[in-house]
């Protein structure tokens, strides 16, 4: 069992909908990030949050919103999103995010209608 | 840019057998190094790191080698077994950004 939980496992949207990701740690983690990863490829980071604020947004479309209401919590929220987004979203912390092993969730496989 | 990349996308192994699975990094400056090990249906998994000041580090089972002078870095896994098949990532860890390796698929034969 992963120590980083991620909800939900599963999620299908239409393009016009509006559903959330969520991702929780407990280890004390002051960094925390979002991954895509599409089939038979790496992680691609999206965002990144230290110490509650905004550290890195890797040019991710708006559609895409990231949010963290505190240290141990992290939200992805999504409206109108195109068919090319279905992925499996990850979420993972580390300590302070310099030279530090990330922790990853088993992710939400995300599916655009 | 700098890239981590991996020389085989598929190793099959035999059980019992040890495993080697290899990356090459072109950043000399990387100083941070990790191995991931990804199950089908799982987030990775973190499996073993090392710093730019070690040439060699072991854990249960895993042993990671780092080869500065050719920028390389290696994974062996002893004594292979079912639990082991997975894709292998390697990483290099650049402040806030893990730069990842294509990925190995690591297949046991019984």
């Amino acid at each position: 069992d992963t120590e980083v939980t991620q909800t939900p496992k599963h999620l299908v949207m239409g393009m016009t909908n509006k559903k959330s990701l969520k991702c929780e740690q407990h280890m004390g983690h002051r960094a925390m990030y979002w991954y895509k990863q599409k089939a038979k490829k790496p992680p691609e980071l999206m965002f990144v949050y230290s110490y509650e604020k905004l550290s890195i947004n890797e040019s991710v479309p708006s559609r895409f919103s990231p949010e963290c209401p505190n240290s141990s919590l992290l939200n992805l929220h999504l409206h109108a999103l195109q068919p090319e987004d279905s992925a499996l979203y990850l979420c993972a912390s580390s300590q302070d995010g310099r030279n530090q092993p990330q922790h990853f969730g088993d992710g939400t496989r995300l599916s655009i209608l | 840019g700098e890239s981590v990349g991996l020389h085989l996308p598929t190793l099959s192994v035999q059980e019992g057998d040890n495993s080697i699975i290899n990356c090459a990094y072109s950043n000399s400056a990387s100083d941070y190094f990790i191995w991931y090990k990804q199950e089908s249906g799982k987030g990775p998994q973190f499996i073993i790191d090392i710093r730019s000041n070690m040439d060699k580090r072991q854990g249960q089972r895993v042993t990671v080698l780092l080869n500065k002078t050719v920028k390389h870095l290696s994974l062996q896994i002893a004594a292979t077994q079912p639990g082991d098949s997975a894709v292998y990532f390697c990483a290099e860890n650049s402040n806030y950004q893990l730069i990842w390796g294509a990925g190995t698929k690591l297949i046991i034969k019984p």
